[in-house]
């Protein structure tokens, strides 16, 4: 079974920090990842998507990939309370166009 | 523009009976996707089409699920003498084609309650 895995937090930051999510996983093919934004109770919002190995910048948002450790992350920087939700981690299955979610970290910023 | 619509938002069922979830997919978007959310969890595939094939079905837990996409635009996702496992948010998405860098846009869901 690939596999998407993330820690389900929650994650607390204080109003201005940098959050780091994490993210790894399993099928070494997987070619494409995305972060979605999900707030209680709505449908996931995409943030970012990444292809390429290195960083990948989008205003306070850096997303990060490290395929040889298969490792997605991401970075939110000057972190404010809108930003409290469960961030969700996607990788593409190879192969296949569907995505493979992990179960989301839920990130608290503290005012 | 539009994004992806469904309806009804809310459904509750009695067990037995037979559901039918609508997705109405970004204008142009080639590509569509079912997937269920339990609480919890992240979303679970199900299904997905181009166009009006379905080209993959491998996520549906029973056959009592079942999809269809008949002229390539709206979708409909029936499930038929629901369970209460069958409890979940179901998001359809869609994207403009398929492949690799072709990124998924969720639709705000509907929440079905097996009661």
């Amino acid at each position: 079974q690939k596999e998407v895995e993330q820690n389900s937090g929650p994650l607390s930051v204080p109003e201005g920090a940098i959050a780091s999510l994490n993210c790894t996983y399993s099928d070494r093919g997987s070619q494409s990842f995305f972060w979605y934004r999900q707030y209680s109770g709505k449908s996931p919002e995409l943030i970012m998507s990444i292809y390429s190995n290195g960083d990948k910048e989008d205003g306070r948002f850096t997303a990060q990939l490290n395929k040889a450790s298969q490792y997605v992350s991401l970075l939110i920087r000057d972190s404010q309370p809108s930003d409290s939700a469960t961030y969700l981690c996607a990788a593409e299955g190879s192969g296949t166009y569907k995505y493979i979610f992990g179960t989301g970290t839920r990130l608290k910023v503290l005012a | 523009g539009a994004g992806v619509s469904q309806s009804p938002r809310y459904k509750v069922a009695k067990r037995g009976q037979d559901v039918a979830l609508r997705c109405d997919p970004i204008s142009g978007h080639v590509s569509l996707f079912w997937y269920q959310q339990a609480l919890g969890q992240g979303p679970e595939f199900l299904t997905y089409f181009q166009n009006e094939a379905q080209l993959d079905k491998s996520g549906l837990p029973s056959d009592r699920f079942f999809a269809e996409r008949p002229e390539g635009s709206v979708s409909t996702l029936k499930i038929q003498r629901t369970q209460q496992e069958d409890s979940a948010v179901y998001l359809c998405a869609s994207s403009r084609a398929s492949g690799p860098a072709y990124e998924q846009y969720f639709g705000p869901g509907t929440r079905l309650t097996v009661t």
